[in-house]
């Protein structure tokens, strides 16, 4: 069966600090990845995605970036947090677009103090 | 631009009852996809159930059903006998055909009370 990983669970990073949040699938192969943000009181937003290895899509400018270094790894990154970072990260897989779905990660919690 | 609105931010019902969570979208795509999501306590968000705007029958999933109405642009969720597990924060999402990506409502926490 397909499995998503991700974490940390929390984190808790000063301002400035670097950031690395990383998510994987198994169970399956050539996965869709994304990685969304859920801000207080605000729906999820879509940050980035990617269909293959290398491929990645940037939905918002910002302060992070993304990388897919292998089929099935997805990493989230900054170099220097802001405090309007914080927020709760999830991580989600779909094998094809359509009336599939996500499946998500159990997300992580960041905290930018 | 894909739009997604879910007017009621907090809703409780009591247990055993039936309650309706409004969604309304805006699309100009005739080919798209729609989607309630459950985000319990524990954060992880989970499918509750799916509809593709080409069908008319409304999608049923066990307690689970849709009001789909295509012309008004609405998509309502139905939880019938609700249960104390059904407390979480619920999403309505669409996607359009040929996208990867859904737009997600704000949400709506819902309390189910014993």
């Amino acid at each position: 069966s397909q499995t998503i990983h991700q974490w940390p669970a929390t984190l808790v990073q000063p301002v400035g600090s670097p950031l690395s949040l990383e998510c994987t699938v198994e169970g399956t192969s050539n996965p869709n990845l994304y990685w969304y943000r859920q801000a207080a009181g605000r729906g999820l937003q879509l940050l980035f995605y990617s269909v293959g290895i290398g491929q990645i899509s940037s939905e918002v400018p910002q302060n992070l970036s993304a990388s897919r270094p292998q089929d099935r790894q997805f990493i989230l990154s900054s170099k220097k947090l802001l405090l309007s970072d914080s927020g709760f990260y999830l991580c989600a897989w779909s094998v094809l677009q359509g009336p599939y779905g996500y499946t998500f990660g159990s997300g992580t919690r960041l905290t930018v103090v | 631009a894909q739009t997604v609105t879910q007017s009621q931010p907090e809703m409780s019902v009591q247990e055993a009852e039936t309650v309706t969570l409004s969604c309304t979208y805006d699309t100009s795509e005739s080919n798209y996809y729609l989607f309630w999501y459950k985000q319990p306590p524990s954060r992880q968000m989970i499918l509750v159930i799916r509809q593709e705007a080409y069908k008319q029958q409304n999608a049923t999933e066990n307690r689970f059903s849709v009001n789909f109405q295509k012309a008004a642009k609405s998509f309502s969720l139905k939880i019938s006998d609700s249960q104390l597990g059904d407390t979480a924060m619920y999403f309505c999402a669409s996607m359009t055909s040929g996208t990867y990506k859904y737009i997600f409502g704000t949400g709506t926490r819902l309390k189910v009370l014993a």
